[in-house]
Protein backbone atom coordinates (compact mmCIF):
# COMPACT_ATOMS: atom_id res chain seq x y z
CA UNK A 1 0.00 0.00 0.00
CA UNK A 2 1.16 3.45 -1.08
CA UNK A 3 1.90 5.54 1.91
CA UNK A 4 0.08 8.81 0.38
CA UNK A 5 -2.46 8.04 -1.67
CA UNK A 6 -4.70 10.10 -4.07
CA UNK A 7 -7.02 10.10 -7.08
CA UNK A 8 -4.94 10.81 -9.71
CA UNK A 9 -7.67 12.33 -12.04
CA UNK A 10 -7.62 14.56 -14.24
CA UNK A 11 -10.84 16.21 -12.99
CA UNK A 12 -12.27 18.02 -15.78
CA UNK A 13 -14.88 21.01 -14.16
CA UNK A 14 -16.59 23.79 -15.36
CA UNK A 15 -15.41 27.14 -14.35
CA UNK A 16 -17.87 27.85 -10.94
CA UNK A 17 -18.01 24.17 -10.03
CA UNK A 18 -17.26 22.77 -6.67
CA UNK A 19 -14.85 20.17 -6.24
CA UNK A 20 -13.50 17.86 -4.11
CA UNK A 21 -10.20 15.96 -3.81
CA UNK A 22 -9.47 12.92 -1.20
CA UNK A 23 -6.22 11.69 -0.38
CA UNK A 24 -5.26 8.97 2.15
CA UNK A 25 -2.41 8.05 4.00
CA UNK A 26 -1.29 4.71 5.83
CA UNK A 27 0.62 5.60 9.06
CA UNK A 28 -1.26 6.68 11.94
CA UNK A 29 1.13 8.27 13.47
CA UNK A 30 1.55 10.97 11.16
CA UNK A 31 1.75 14.36 12.44
CA UNK A 32 1.67 17.05 9.59
CA UNK A 33 -1.01 17.39 6.21
CA UNK A 34 -0.32 19.89 3.46
CA UNK A 35 -1.94 20.45 0.03
CA UNK A 36 0.56 21.82 -2.62
CA UNK A 37 0.15 22.78 -6.05
CA UNK A 38 2.06 22.27 -8.96
CA UNK A 39 1.73 23.89 -12.43
CA UNK A 40 3.20 22.23 -14.99
CA UNK A 41 6.79 22.22 -14.91
CA UNK A 42 6.59 24.42 -12.06
CA UNK A 43 7.82 23.54 -8.34
CA UNK A 44 5.27 22.56 -6.22
CA UNK A 45 3.70 25.68 -4.02
CA UNK A 46 2.49 25.23 -0.54
CA UNK A 47 -1.42 25.45 -0.98
CA UNK A 48 -2.47 25.23 2.74
CA UNK A 49 -1.88 23.05 5.81
CA UNK A 50 -4.42 20.55 6.53
CA UNK A 51 -5.38 21.31 11.08
CA UNK A 52 -7.41 18.50 13.14
CA UNK A 53 -10.60 20.97 13.25
CA UNK A 54 -10.65 21.61 9.61
CA UNK A 55 -9.32 24.58 8.12
CA UNK A 56 -10.25 27.66 5.39
CA UNK A 57 -8.35 29.90 2.86
CA UNK A 58 -11.03 31.65 0.80
CA UNK A 59 -12.53 29.33 -1.58
CA UNK A 60 -10.54 25.99 0.23
CA UNK A 61 -11.49 24.04 2.68
CA UNK A 62 -9.11 21.25 3.98
CA UNK A 63 -10.64 18.88 6.59
CA UNK A 64 -8.86 15.99 8.38
CA UNK A 65 -9.96 13.06 9.62
CA UNK A 66 -7.23 10.94 12.13
CA UNK A 67 -9.94 7.90 12.59
CA UNK A 68 -10.30 7.86 9.01
CA UNK A 69 -6.58 8.70 7.97
CA UNK A 70 -8.04 10.89 5.02
CA UNK A 71 -7.80 14.14 3.96
CA UNK A 72 -9.66 16.34 1.68
CA UNK A 73 -9.72 19.63 -0.30
CA UNK A 74 -12.68 21.33 -1.33
CA UNK A 75 -12.82 24.54 -4.12
CA UNK A 76 -15.63 26.31 -4.18
CA UNK A 77 -16.22 28.29 -7.65
CA UNK A 78 -13.35 27.09 -9.47
CA UNK A 79 -11.38 29.22 -11.40
CA UNK A 80 -9.47 28.85 -14.61
CA UNK A 81 -6.32 29.67 -12.84
CA UNK A 82 -6.93 26.44 -10.70
CA UNK A 83 -6.16 24.05 -13.08
CA UNK A 84 -2.90 22.58 -11.53
CA UNK A 85 -2.05 19.19 -9.82
CA UNK A 86 -3.16 19.40 -6.20
CA UNK A 87 -0.24 17.21 -4.26
CA UNK A 88 -1.52 15.91 -0.84
CA UNK A 89 1.24 15.60 1.69
CA UNK A 90 2.03 14.15 4.63
CA UNK A 91 4.89 14.19 7.47
CA UNK A 92 5.68 11.02 8.58
CA UNK A 93 7.86 10.11 11.73
CA UNK A 94 10.51 7.85 11.26
CA UNK A 95 11.76 4.80 12.31
CA UNK A 96 12.00 5.56 15.85
CA UNK A 97 8.45 7.46 15.73
CA UNK A 98 9.82 10.98 16.02
CA UNK A 99 9.33 13.64 13.00
CA UNK A 100 12.29 14.59 11.22
CA UNK A 101 10.58 17.23 9.08
CA UNK A 102 10.70 14.65 6.36
CA UNK A 103 7.73 14.98 3.72
CA UNK A 104 5.96 12.02 1.75
CA UNK A 105 4.03 13.02 -2.07
CA UNK A 106 0.83 11.61 -2.94
CA UNK A 107 1.55 11.81 -6.56
CA UNK A 108 -0.92 14.56 -7.48
CA UNK A 109 -4.75 14.63 -8.35
CA UNK A 110 -4.74 16.41 -12.02
CA UNK A 111 -7.35 19.79 -12.15
CA UNK A 112 -8.43 21.54 -15.55
CA UNK A 113 -11.15 24.03 -15.29
CA UNK A 114 -12.57 24.76 -18.51
CA UNK A 115 -14.68 27.84 -19.64
CA UNK B 1 14.44 37.54 -5.72
CA UNK B 2 13.71 33.92 -5.33
CA UNK B 3 14.21 32.71 -1.94
CA UNK B 4 15.48 29.54 -3.13
CA UNK B 5 17.71 29.16 -6.69
CA UNK B 6 18.75 26.45 -8.78
CA UNK B 7 21.72 25.71 -10.85
CA UNK B 8 21.41 25.07 -14.23
CA UNK B 9 17.27 24.90 -14.87
CA UNK B 10 18.31 22.79 -17.95
CA UNK B 11 20.87 20.71 -18.24
CA UNK B 12 21.95 17.75 -21.27
CA UNK B 13 24.67 15.40 -20.63
CA UNK B 14 25.72 12.00 -21.99
CA UNK B 15 26.09 8.77 -20.37
CA UNK B 16 29.13 8.33 -17.64
CA UNK B 17 29.37 11.90 -17.28
CA UNK B 18 29.65 13.63 -13.78
CA UNK B 19 27.69 16.23 -13.48
CA UNK B 20 26.78 18.90 -10.25
CA UNK B 21 23.17 20.36 -9.36
CA UNK B 22 23.45 23.25 -6.81
CA UNK B 23 21.14 25.26 -4.36
CA UNK B 24 20.82 27.98 -2.71
CA UNK B 25 18.68 29.33 -0.41
CA UNK B 26 18.13 33.11 1.46
CA UNK B 27 15.65 31.89 3.44
CA UNK B 28 17.81 31.24 6.87
CA UNK B 29 16.24 27.52 6.95
CA UNK B 30 18.36 24.69 8.87
CA UNK B 31 16.69 22.09 6.46
CA UNK B 32 17.34 21.14 2.71
CA UNK B 33 16.18 18.04 0.58
CA UNK B 34 16.96 16.98 -2.77
CA UNK B 35 13.92 15.44 -4.48
CA UNK B 36 13.64 14.09 -8.04
CA UNK B 37 10.22 14.05 -9.94
CA UNK B 38 8.99 11.33 -12.81
CA UNK B 39 5.91 11.05 -14.18
CA UNK B 40 3.27 8.79 -12.46
CA UNK B 41 5.88 8.69 -9.73
CA UNK B 42 5.40 12.05 -7.84
CA UNK B 43 8.29 13.61 -5.28
CA UNK B 44 10.90 11.13 -4.63
CA UNK B 45 13.44 11.92 -2.12
CA UNK B 46 17.13 11.56 -2.56
CA UNK B 47 18.59 13.10 -0.02
CA UNK B 48 17.66 15.44 2.95
CA UNK B 49 20.22 17.65 5.63
CA UNK B 50 19.12 19.02 8.37
CA UNK B 51 22.04 20.94 9.17
CA UNK B 52 25.87 21.06 7.55
CA UNK B 53 27.18 18.03 9.90
CA UNK B 54 23.95 15.97 9.25
CA UNK B 55 23.41 14.54 6.10
CA UNK B 56 20.70 11.35 5.14
CA UNK B 57 20.23 9.10 2.64
CA UNK B 58 16.24 9.29 1.50
CA UNK B 59 14.63 6.68 -0.43
CA UNK B 60 16.09 6.44 -3.42
CA UNK B 61 19.87 7.68 -2.74
CA UNK B 62 21.48 5.17 -5.10
CA UNK B 63 23.82 6.31 -7.93
CA UNK B 64 23.93 10.19 -6.10
CA UNK B 65 25.84 11.76 -3.37
CA UNK B 66 25.14 15.37 -1.59
CA UNK B 67 27.80 18.26 0.17
CA UNK B 68 26.09 20.53 2.31
CA UNK B 69 28.97 23.47 1.96
CA UNK B 70 27.29 25.60 3.94
CA UNK B 71 23.75 26.37 5.49
CA UNK B 72 22.52 28.12 2.23
CA UNK B 73 24.41 26.02 -0.19
CA UNK B 74 23.39 22.34 -0.74
CA UNK B 75 24.91 20.57 -3.74
CA UNK B 76 23.74 16.75 -5.65
CA UNK B 77 26.26 14.99 -7.68
CA UNK B 78 25.53 12.13 -10.30
CA UNK B 79 28.83 10.70 -10.25
CA UNK B 80 28.41 8.74 -13.25
CA UNK B 81 25.39 9.66 -14.96
CA UNK B 82 22.61 7.01 -16.55
CA UNK B 83 19.41 7.62 -18.64
CA UNK B 84 17.10 6.79 -15.98
CA UNK B 85 18.43 9.06 -14.20
CA UNK B 86 17.07 11.68 -16.37
CA UNK B 87 14.17 13.44 -14.61
CA UNK B 88 13.26 17.21 -13.15
CA UNK B 89 14.85 17.31 -10.09
CA UNK B 90 13.79 19.76 -6.86
CA UNK B 91 15.96 21.39 -3.82
CA UNK B 92 13.45 22.57 -1.05
CA UNK B 93 14.17 23.99 2.39
CA UNK B 94 11.87 23.97 5.84
CA UNK B 95 12.12 25.11 9.09
CA UNK B 96 9.81 24.34 11.88
CA UNK B 97 6.37 26.72 11.65
CA UNK B 98 6.01 28.74 15.03
CA UNK B 99 2.34 28.35 14.72
CA UNK B 100 1.53 24.93 13.47
CA UNK B 101 4.99 23.17 14.65
CA UNK B 102 5.31 21.52 11.09
CA UNK B 103 7.57 21.00 8.73
CA UNK B 104 6.37 23.31 5.38
CA UNK B 105 8.72 23.17 2.30
CA UNK B 106 9.67 25.89 -0.02
CA UNK B 107 10.59 24.49 -3.11
CA UNK B 108 12.89 25.68 -5.79
CA UNK B 109 12.40 26.13 -9.89
CA UNK B 110 13.64 22.83 -10.50
CA UNK B 111 16.15 20.94 -12.90
CA UNK B 112 15.76 19.48 -15.80
CA UNK B 113 18.10 16.75 -16.34
CA UNK B 114 18.74 14.81 -19.75
CA UNK B 115 20.89 12.10 -19.59
CA UNK B 116 21.49 10.43 -23.02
Amino acid sequence: RKEVEQDPGPFNVPEGATVAFNCTYSNSASQSFFWYRQDCRKEPKLLMSVYSSGNEDGRFTAQLNRASQYISLLIRDSKLSDSATYLCVVNLPNAGGTSYGKLTFGQGTILTVHP
Amino acid sequence: DADVTQTPRNRITKTGKRIMLECSQTKGHDRMYWYRQDPGLGLRLIYYSFDVKDINKGEISDGYSVSRQAQAKFSLSLESAIPNQTALYFCATSDRTRTSGSYEQYFGPGTRLTVT
